[in-house]
């Protein structure tokens, strides 16, 4: 399969620790996204990278978040000091740069802060 | 990007046409209407998108109304795995440089009933 890869695809931690998802865009994708998704809302923008570049950063990415794409294919999602409300479902998403609109979404990680 | 309004939940019955409308009375000259559907537990999937012209595909059908100002998306014969999440969102689609991002909704959750 060449879709979107992310993992882990489940991830439990208490409070205070530190968790970092990774994401493994579709090869000839150079333009790579993250979401985040809590419960019976859509998926809300936190950051993109075309190639190794991280060209924009929602709001919601506070300093906790961190997010590298350090030769421009994979991807790491790192939050340090989780916290209950950082519970939710983390999406990747790759694109063409020539066709932007069209996101190719992972399975995502799904984050359980105790 | 313009705001779109969809409404929060339809019913359809197995193997009739399911029309999922959306309105983007703002939207600009140079946005493009795009659907994603998203199934329980799964990331997001691209259905089609359209500039003005009404467009097809294999999974489904766009009309966008002379004025531009709402769509439809046509499946038309639903399936049980149709139900789903599905997205109405319009944006740019740009081939530069520039960094814009796509913007989910609410969506609408579409029932479809045996």
């Amino acid at each position: 399969d060449t879709g979107v890869s992310q993992n882990p695809r489940h991830k439990i931690t208490k409070r205070g620790q530190n968790v970092t998802f990774r994401c493994d865009p579709i090869s000839e994708h150079n333009r790579l996204y993250w979401y985040r998704q809590t419960l019976g809302q859509g998926p809300e923008f936190l950051t993109y990278f075309q190639n190794e570049a991280q060209l924009e950063k929602s709001r919601l990415l506070s300093d906790r978040f961190s997010a590298e794409r350090p030769k421009g294919s994979f991807s790491t999602l790192e939050i340090q000091r989780t916290e209950q409300g950082d519970s939710a479902m983390y999406l990747c998403a790759s694109s063409l740069f020539q066709v932007p609109g069209e996101l190719f979404f992972g399975e995502g990680s799904r984050l359980t802060v105790l | 990007d313009a705001k779109t309004t969809q409404p929060p939940s339809m019913d359809c019955a197995e193997g009739r046409a399911a029309n999922l409308p959306c309105n983007h009375s703002t939207i600009s000259g140079n946005e493009y209407v795009y659907w994603y559907r998203q199934i329980h537990s799964q990331g997001p999937q691209y259905i089609i998108h359209g500039l003005k012209n009404n467009e097809t595909n294999e999974m489904a059908s766009l009309i966008i109304t002379e004025d531009r100002k709402s769509s439809t998306l046509i499946l038309p014969h639903a399936t049980l795995r149709d139900t789903a999440v599905y997205y109405c969102i319009v944006r740019v689609a740009e081939g530069g440089t520039g960094g814009f991002k796509t913007i989910f909704g609410a969506g609408t959750r579409l029932f479809v009933k045996a």
